[in-house]
């Protein structure tokens, strides 16, 4: 069964350094979705690409955050400088395509640590 | 601002049946609502989704209203296992685009 990876599992990282992560979507979704997921609160939408174009980027801190997908395929999100509150949970998701009929398959995330 | 409400947690002996209800009374005409669940430092799994009618698949069953305000959830037989935060999901509009919003979720503990 396809599954979305995603790279690395953990990073613990000390403030004010370079992160990034990567994410390989499902063959042939479309859509890619990168989510931050605080310890006890439910996912938010970081960015959201349709191929290699944005689609939404509301609640990416740009100053911050960045986010490719250069070739429509997999995506890196980076961070840079890291901060303590950047300590989450990272997750890619990918569906077929935007519709609202379409499911979203998730990875199994990466778990970040700001020391 | 949620989009949905959901009780914070539940309970549920096991080889009963688990309803966990979804307020989602903003919800747009041709929006689907979706659930998901995610057991403790995985990422979320695809449960089921539906429009207006009622849908069953392999894993639960999903009752949605006539008004598409609220849905429930249903795991007919709960075993262990199914202990996880449930979230129901919507999709909003920001800024002229249809973004997936997830709550907090419930929580849901199945007991021997």
């Amino acid at each position: 069964e396809a599954e979305v990876a995603q790279s690395p599992r953990y990073k613990i990282t000390e403030k004010s350094q370079a992160v990034a992560f990567w994410c390989d979507p499902i063959s042939g979704h479309a859509t890619l979705y990168w989510y931050r997921q605080i310890l006890g609160q439910g996912p938010e939408l970081l960015v959201q690409f349709q191929d290699e174009s944005v689609v939404d980027d509301s609640q990416l801190p740009k100053d911050r955050f960045s986010a490719e997908r250069l070739k429509g395929v997999d995506s890196t999100l980076k961070i840079q400088p890291a901060e303590l509150g950047d300590s989450a949970m990272y997750l890619c998701a990918s569906s077929l395509g935007q519709a609202s009929y379409n499911e979203q398959f998730f990875g199994p995330g990466t778990r970040l640590t700001v020391l | 601002d949620a989009k949905t409400t959901q009780p914070t947690s539940m309970d549920c002996a096991e080889g009963r049946a688990a309803n966990l209800p979804c307020n989602h009374s903003t919800i747009s005409g041709n929006e689907y609502v979706y659930w998901y669940r995610q057991i403790h430092s995985q990422g979320p799994q695809y449960i089921i989704h539906g429009l207006k009618n009622n849908e069953t698949n392999e894993m639960a069953s999903l009752i949605i209203t006539e008004d598409r305000k609220s849905s429930t959830l249903i795991l007919p037989h709960a075993t262990l296992r199914d202990t996880a935060v449930y979230y129901c999901i919507v999709r909003v509009i920001s800024g002229g685009s249809y973004i997936p919003t997830f709550g907090r979720g419930t929580s849901l503990i199945v007991h021997p």
